[in-house]
């Protein structure tokens, strides 16, 4: 069975340009969570999908940061515009009920680089 | 809310040696705990996890955790340490009503040869 995929897995582009990730989770699983990990630190949540409706974004900075699942599967995250600051590995995950009750799967992540 | 803290930023050990990797918790009841392991370039794979019952988990590598209420840890351990442990790890509990998972700040292993 295929895991969490993202692509790209690495992606460098100047500030003030637009960047979008994509995420394909595992085939069933209805929640899905993009994190965002800077160097050295642990990964911080930006928005949790449970089907196509995002349940909590409280994290996800507005003004220049979307995401979307359509159709509750496949979903993407855009930046617009990049700034220095968002250099980061951009985290994919999903599971089947929540983490307490089934396991959390992550992908590989996106390395982004803000230049 | 709960959260966990991990003391240790790095940890250096020799390929053979116990290695025991500290995470403290605040939550007032029975937290549920986590471990991660993140291999460089790899996503975070879940090691083992503490829901109730015994306070000593086994997990996958041969990592174990111990559960701690009166000191409020959850410490990974591990007898004899492998070059393929070298990774960075994570403990984390759940957050959002259960529904996704709060990490510390990781500590990196370092094996030496």
């Amino acid at each position: 069975e295929a895991g969490v995929v993202q692509s790209p897995r690495y992606k460098i582009i100047e500030k003030k340009q637009p960047v979008a990730f994509w995420c394909n989770p595992i085939s069933g699983h209805n929640t899905l969570y993009w994190y965002r990990q800077n160097l050295g630190q642990g990964p911080e949540l930006l928005i949790r999908y449970e089907n196509e409706e995002a349940v909590d974004d409280s994290q996800l900075p507005k003004d220049r940061f979307s995401a979307e699942r359509l159709k509750g599967v496949d979903s993407t995250l855009k930046i617009q515009p990049a700034e220095l600051g968002d250099s980061a590995v951009y985290l994919c995950a999903s599971s089947l009920d929540g983490v307490k009750n089934t396991e959390a799967f992550f992908g590989q992540g996106t390395r982004l680089t803000v230049v | 809310a709960q959260s966990v803290t991990q003391p240790d930023i790095h940890i250096t050990v020799s390929e053979g040696a116990s290695l025991e990797l500290r995470c403290n918790y605040s939550y007032g009841a029975t937290p549920y705990l986590f471990w991660y392991v993140q291999s460089p370039g790899q996503g975070l794979q879940l090691l083992l996890k503490y829901f109730s019952g015994d306070t000593l988990v086994q997990g996958i590598k041969g990592f174990e955790a111990e559960f701690k209420r009166s000191q409020s840890s959850f410490n990974l351990r591990k007898p004899s340490v492998h070059w393929s442990d070298a990774a960075e790890y994570f403990c984390a509990v759940p957050s959002g009503s259960a529904r996704q998972l709060t990490f510390g700040s990781g500590t990196q292993l370092t094996v030496l040869p």
